[in-house]
């Protein structure tokens, strides 16, 4: 069993969707959490960042961490096409530590 | 904003050349990053450097090394190339004990 698992999709959804991106770990001394944008061809962008559990909003994006469940996810609201990409959850114990990475999610919003 | 940029973005060598992959970020941080990110498998941590003329073997270091002359540089060497070395290199970097990385755009390398 992978460390942090992602489900590789692809998920298809019309524009303007709210769509829900998931990542489930085993490890439960991670406390930092990221999540990455990967447009095609290109190297991954960071899009939210938190620490520890609950929520933290940016614009559209909304990133909620349930640390006694051992999930995160992240939300996007109105989703436009521009939305459409992979999405990496990454995650480590430590502010030093190595990053463990999910697989991928790609997302395809379609207009 | 942080800034990492790799020299190249698409790279075709043969097999048995070295090859040298460049990465250069402006925010003086301490560690640096080499991953390769190939379908199915996801990222994967080839080295990293936390200091200068420092480095230590990631999860698959074989048939790799790397240089870090300079604080801000730092190169990721095929000393002969093979084509499953064919892949999406990535170079990222972070402050000393902080999070998050910061990713470059990539090398989509071919090894023909």
């Amino acid at each position: 069993q992978k460390e942090v698992e992602q489900d590789p999709g692809p998920l298809s959804v019309p524009e303007g969707a709210i769509v829900s991106l998931n990542c489930t770990y085993s490890n439960s001394a991670f406390q930092y959490f990221m999540w990455y944008r990967q447009y095609s061809r290109k190297g991954p962008e960071l899009l939210m960042y938190t620490y520890s559990s609950g929520n933290k909003e940016d614009g559209r994006f909304t990133a909620q961490v349930d640390k006694s469940s051992k999930y995160i996810s992240l939300f996007i609201r109105d989703s436009q096409p521009s939305d459409s990409a992979t999405y990496l959850c990454a995650m480590s114990a430590y502010a030093g530590n190595m990053l463990t990475f999910g697989g991928g999610t790609r997302l395809m919003v379609k207009p | 904003d942080v800034k990492v940029t790799q020299s190249s973005r698409y790279l075709v060598k043969r097999t048995g050349e070295k090859v040298f992959l460049e990465c250069v970020q402006d925010m003086d941080h301490e560690n640096m990053f080499w991953y390769r990110q190939d379908p199915g498998l996801g990222l994967r941590l080839i080295y990293f450097s936390y200091d200068v003329k420092m480095k230590e073997k990631g999860d698959i270091p074989e048939g790799y090394s790397v240089s870090r002359e300079k604080k801000e540089r730092f190169s990721l060497i095929l000393e002969s190339a093979s084509t499953n070395q064919t892949s999406m290199y990535l170079c990222a970097s972070r402050a000393q004990g902080s999070q998050p990385q910061h990713f470059g755009d990539g090398t989509r390398l071919s090894i023909l």
